[in-house]
């Protein structure tokens, strides 16, 4: 059966620090991953996408990479700052025409 | 503003009396889906609809009942709902075209007694 992984449920990280979060998949062909920040008790926001054929995407301070090889996507945040905390979901979405499934989430804590 | 509505926002109910949440959106999308969010589970798909008149079960749609009969409106019925359908629930709709961003709700909080 698919699938996802988000290895370490938490990750804390000092302000001004790189935060750099794994999305690990298997069972999966997708054409696309997607990353969305939750915070408590409010609805997942779409970040970024990035495609198959994409190695890395980038929007601002947040950088994206997608290894189709190893079935795995780095999210990166640089500079971070304490508003950068909440959870983070990945979602490899499959082929056209089907549901999107969502990893469990990194709940990140960016101290000051 | 291109959103998804959901109402109510907070339910407290008991054991096996209907309940029905709604949930609409303004950006004319196909696709809308429902998941339910509990600690250590994450988000779990209930059902989801590529079009008006087409649902589809996701990965945990026992005791709940979706229809879609207009392209905005996609509510979720618990018939009889069970405290083990306690949860913070969440609308989401996305464009077929694009396949890109899902767009999702303000949640919906549910206790049930």
């Amino acid at each position: 059966s698919q699938k996802i992984e988000q290895n370490s449920e938490a990750l804390n990280i000092q302000e001004g620090k790189t935060a750099t979060l794994t999305c690990n998949y298997t069972n999966y062909s997708p054409a696309y991953l997607q990353w969305y920040r939750q915070d408590p008790g409010r609805g997942p926001v779409f970040l970024l996408l990035i495609r198959e054929n994409e190695k890395e995407k980038r929007k601002e301070r947040l950088k994206v990479t997608f290894d189709t090889t190893l079935k795995q996507s780095l999210f990166h945040i640089t500079a971070s700052q304490p508003a950068d905390s909440a959870t983070y979901l990945c979602a490899p979405s499959p082929r056209a025409g089907t549901a999107l499934i969502f990893g469990k989430g990194t709940t990140l804590s960016v101290s000051s | 503003e291109a959103q998804v509505t959901q109402n109510p926002r907070y339910l407290i109910t008991v054991t096996g009396k209907k309940l029905t949440v709604t949930c609409s959106q303004n950006m004319n999308h196909e696709y809308m889906s429902w998941y339910r969010q509990d600690p250590g589970l994450g988000l779990r798909q209930i059902y989801y609809s590529m079009n008006v008149e087409v649902t589809d079960k996701g990965d945990v749609p026992e005791g709940y009942k979706v229809s879609r009969k207009e392209k905005r409106n996609f509510p979720l019925i618990l018939e009889s709902p069970s405290p083990n359908q306690t949860s913070l629930y969440f609308c989401a709709s996305m464009s077929l075209s694009t396949e890109e961003t899902q767009y999702f709700g303000p949640g919906t909080r549910l206790l049930v007694l």
